[in-house]
């Protein structure tokens, strides 16, 4: 695809649901990453994959979060029994690879709100 | 801890006037650093980069400048327009090897205005 696409757009759930994001890299971008935004905040780093595996897990912010990623594109990230700190802007982002300075490019963003 | 902050969180600027934007910066090995601009409800957009060898950058109507003395990291801004309304971010790697450069720490962000 053109560029990184991240759905749903919005996703509004009840605490203590699970809630599976999904994220679409750009074709060919071999890193990938996920990132949390509270409202007016910065980005703060969750997990990032180089292909299929995940050698830094360490922003993750509870063992409710998870993240898989599958034949080195689609990556979904998990998070289960959801509480409402865990409302906020989920940002995805694909880079090329992790050799060299090239940018990390950025999807839209999943919007969740725990009611 | 490590930590990249913002001078400023808000900044209105007169369309057609350059703006600057500045950020601090507290991690002495960090050797790239970005600018992102994110508009409402979209992701952040990258605007221009720059690696620790270099002083200064130009892209189209923005220029960084990076002083490594006082760990300090700047983007302007010029000719601003309407569409230069957004909050800027900026971001340095803060990766460990072997990897290097595979993960950023962003500051809190700018939000930039721009008056017609």
């Amino acid at each position: 695809g053109a560029g990184v696409s991240q759905s749903p757009s919005n996703k509004v759930t009840e605490k203590g649901k699970d809630v599976e994001l999904r994220c679409d890299p750009i074709s060919g971008h071999t890193a990938l990453y996920w990132y949390r935004q509270s409202l007016g905040q910065g980005l703060e780093f969750l997990i990032y994959f180089q292909g299929n595996s995940a050698p830094d897990k360490s922003g993750l912010p509870s063992d409710r979060f998870s993240a898989e990623r599958t034949g080195g594109s689609v990556s979904t990230l998990t998070i289960q029994r959801t509480q409402q700190e865990d409302s906020a802007v989920y940002l995805c982002a694909s880079r090329l690879s992790l050799l060299g300075a090239d940018t990390q490019y950025f999807g839209p963003g999943t919007r969740l709100t725990v009611l | 801890g490590e930590s990249v902050g913002l001078h400023l969180p808000t900044l209105s600027v007169q369309e057609g006037d350059n703006s600057i934007i500045n950020c601090a910066y507290s991690n002495s090995a960090s050797d790239y650093f970005i600018w992102y601009k994110q508009e409402s409800g979209k992701g952040p957009q990258f605007i221009i980069d720059i690696r620790s060898n270099m002083d200064k950058r130009q892209g189209q109507r923005v220029t960084v400048l990076l002083n490594k003395t006082v760990k300090h990291l700047s983007l302007q801004i010029a000719a601003t327009q309407p569409g230069d309304s957004a909050v800027y971010f900026c971001a340095e790697n803060s990766g460990d090897p072997p990897f290097g450069n595979e993960k950023l720490t962003f500051g809190t962000g700018t939000r930039l205005t721009i008056i017609p």
